[in-house]
């Protein structure tokens, strides 16, 4: 069964420091990948996805992740944060063959503070 | 091109009575979803559509939610009666079978809670 885990229910960064969120999946077959972004009272967006093709993907907002088989883990980065990156974020996996849904972790609460 | 639009976008009511979400997805999106988000939560799949037919409503509690999809394009989603655990975020989404990863595209949302 497919599986999305995100270590820390709450991330703080200062304004200009380095963004990591952490996503690890569970899935028997090869997976697709995907971060979203929800601001307050909006739906989510989608950030980047890995399809199997490159395994380090840029997204929007300056944002990559990087996909690792061998640590079954798709983690997120932004070199520099900004003010507005302060969102919730959620790691998601579908597979080709489930009618891909989404599975959803339960997601990360990035603060950035001056 | 237009976005996955929902509606309401907030809605109160008590418990036992009825309500209903409206979604028009993406044009010629074949693949309509509904998701319930619980705050604190991901969005967890309730019901998902291809075309006209369901192809999984494995998580839908079928006693008190129900869904269509006319004609293939809009959607309703419907639960009745509503119980205070149903206060959610409820998601619509929208893909295309032309995407190898059958990208989804969110709507805004509609904001229920139960009293």
């Amino acid at each position: 069964a497919q599986s999305v885990t995100q270590l820390g229910s709450h991330v703080s960064v200062s304004e200009g420091a380095l963004v990591l969120l952490r996503c690890n999946y569970s899935s028997s077959v090869p997976p697709y990948l995907f971060w979203y972004v929800q601001y307050p009272n909006q739906g989510l967006q989608l950030l980047l996805k890995y399809t199997s093709a490159a395994t380090l993907v840029k997204g929007i907002n300056g944002f990559e992740a990087e996909f690792k088989k061998s640590e079954t883990s798709f983690h997120l980065t932004k070199p520099s944060a900004h003010m507005s990156d302060a969102a919730e974020y959620f790691c998601a996996v579908s597979f080709s063959g489930g009618y891909n849904k989404l599975i959803f972790g339960a997601g990360t609460r990035l603060a950035v503070h001056p | 091109e237009a976005g996955v639009a929902q509606s309401p976008r907030y809605k109160i009511i008590e418990k036992r009575q009825s309500v209903a979400f409206w979604c028009n997805p993406i044009s010629g999106h074949a693949t309509l979803y509904w998701y319930q988000q619980i705050l604190g939560q991901g969005p967890k799949l309730l019901i998902q559509f291809q075309n006209n037919g369901v192809v999984d409503d494995s998580q839908l509690p079928k006693d008190r939610f129900s869904a269509e999809r006319l004609k293939g394009v809009d959607s309703t989603l419907k639960i009745q009666p509503a119980k205070l655990e149903d206060s959610a975020v409820y998601l619509c989404a929208s893909s295309s079978t032309r995407t190898v990863s059958y990208e989804q595209y969110f709507g805004p949302g509609t904001r229920l809670t139960v009293t």
